[in-house]
């Protein structure tokens, strides 16, 4: 099992939509939690950093559940310029460990 | 504001031919990592440096060597390439390790070892 497994995605979702990702994490000792975007053929950037009661950046809406090792990321009222992948980034704290999901495609659709 | 700088941008290399891939950061960040991206995989570590005179291995270390040059800088060699090391190579920074503390990332450098 990978460490860090997402939905597989694609999704295509017509704009206006909400949408939610998934992300389990197999570590129990994990200690923070991002959501990254990455555009195709462009870096990974941070898009929201999760925290343990969970948190919103407008229309963006990122939970953690510990018990169940589960992240999820939620995106209201989809825009154009939200297609991209997202990944799920799980860090244990120590050291350099980040480890990432293989990502979830999005696409929104006019 | 620069952020990370890689530099090339893009390369083609024949099987055993050697290359630097070079990582700048200005930020004053303490960790720098090299990764690498292929189709499936999500990104993978290659090597990290916690701080200026210290590196150690990821997860993906065979066929590569790194230098963490100052503070600024951390390079990535591979001294003989190999198709298998076609892939798209990622430079990263943070601030510090611990909770919450995110990674910022250069634009990439696209490498192909035919």
């Amino acid at each position: 099992r990978k460490e860090v497994e997402q939905d597989p995605g694609p999704f295509n979702v017509p704009e206006g939509a909400t949408v939610a990702f998934n992300c389990t994490y197999s570590n129990s000792a994990s200690q923070s939690f991002f959501w990254y975007r990455q555009d195709c053929r462009k870096e990974p950037k941070l898009l929201m950093s999760v925290y343990s009661s969970g948190n919103e950046d407008g229309r963006f809406t990122a939970q953690l559940n510990r018990a169940s090792q589960y992240i999820s990321l939620l995106i209201r009222d989809s825009k154009l310029s939200d297609s991209a992948t997202y990944l799920c980034v799980v860090n244990n704290g120590y050291g350099q460990n980040f480890v990432f999901g293989p990502g979830t495609r999005l696409s929104v659709l006019p | 504001n620069a952020g990370v700088t890689q530099t090339p941008k893009f390369q083609v290399l024949k099987t055993g031919q050697s290359m630097t891939l070079q990582c700048a950061q200005d930020m004053n960040h303490n960790s720098m990592y090299w990764y690498r991206q292929d189709p499936g995989m999500g990104l993978r570590l290659i090597y990290y440096s916690a701080s200026e005179g210290t590196t150690d291995k990821g997860e993906v270390p065979n066929g590569y060597n790194v230098s963490r040059l100052n503070k600024r800088e951390f390079s990535l060699r591979l001294e003989s390439a190999a198709p298998s090391q076609t892939s798209v190579y990622f430079c990263a920074s943070s601030d510090k390790t611990g909770a919450l503390i995110p990674l910022h990332f250069g634009n990439g450098t696209r490498l192909t070892v035919t």
